[in-house]
């Protein structure tokens, strides 16, 4: 199976400044990497993904993440945040071939909060 | 259209009541899951419906019973519900199982009392 890390479960930043939200995974099979966003009281939100190809991935919020298999890391950074950013980041996985086919497997979940 | 719709958006009901979560989408999508989250917390899985047909049941108690009428419908039947149920229930869809990522929908905020 599949597990995810997200050693930050609270990060607080100030606004302009900029910021990482890291994950670190597990698996024996190769992976699909996604961020999740989650506002207050709503769903989650696709932000970005990984699937092949180049390993900078970008959203069009100015998010960008880069996969590195040798670290098996998948961390979220932003160089300059807003106010409106604040909301639960959730990294998750899925094993691209397997018995697990088709489980998405989710961190805990970091926190971000912009301070003016 | 690409969203996912739930229906209702909140709702309160007691431990004796049976009621019905909607999901509803319109991207051709034969993959549909159902999710649990508490505050706080990752979503956990609790059904996936691959070609309207029951693929993984995680272990859920039997006062939940799935149901996915057509390709674009998943319902979440609800009995005998019990207090620590009260969570945020979220649909998902994506074009087959295991494919590509899973949209959500912006979930039901169920309370038991």
């Amino acid at each position: 199976a599949q597990s995810v890390t997200q050693l930050d479960s609270q990060v607080p930043v100030f606004e302009e400044a900029p910021v990482e939200l890291r994950c670190n995974y597990s698996s024996s099979v190769s992976v699909y990497l996604f961020w999740y966003v989650q506002y207050p009281n709503q769903g989650l939100q696709l932000l970005l993904k990984y699937l092949s190809g180049s390993t900078l991935v970008e959203s069009i919020n100015g998010f960008e993440a880069e996969f590195n298999k040798s670290q098996t890391s998948f961390h979220l950074r932003k160089p300059s945040v807003h106010i409106s950013d604040t909301a639960e980041y959730f990294c998750a996985v899925s094993a691209v071939r397997g018995s697990t086919l088709g489980r998405l497997y989710f961190g805990r979940g970091t926190q971000l909060t912009v301070w003016p | 259209d690409t969203e996912v719709t739930q229906t209702p958006k909140h709702l309160v009901m007691g431990m004796t009541n049976k009621k019905s979560l909607k999901c509803e989408q319109h991207m051709g999508h034969r993959a549909m899951y159902w999710y649990k989250q508490k505050a706080k917390k990752p979503p956990e899985l609790m059904f996936v419906y691959s070609y309207e047909k029951l693929s993984i049941n995680e272990s859920v108690p039997s006062r939940f019973s799935p149901e996915c009428p057509n390709s674009s419908l998943l319902n979440l039947h609800l009995h005998a519900l019990q207090p620590e149920d009260s969570a945020l229930y979220l649909c998902a869809s994506s074009p087959r199982q295991g494919m590509v990522e899973q949209y959500f929908g912006p979930g039901t905020r169920l309370t038991v009392t």
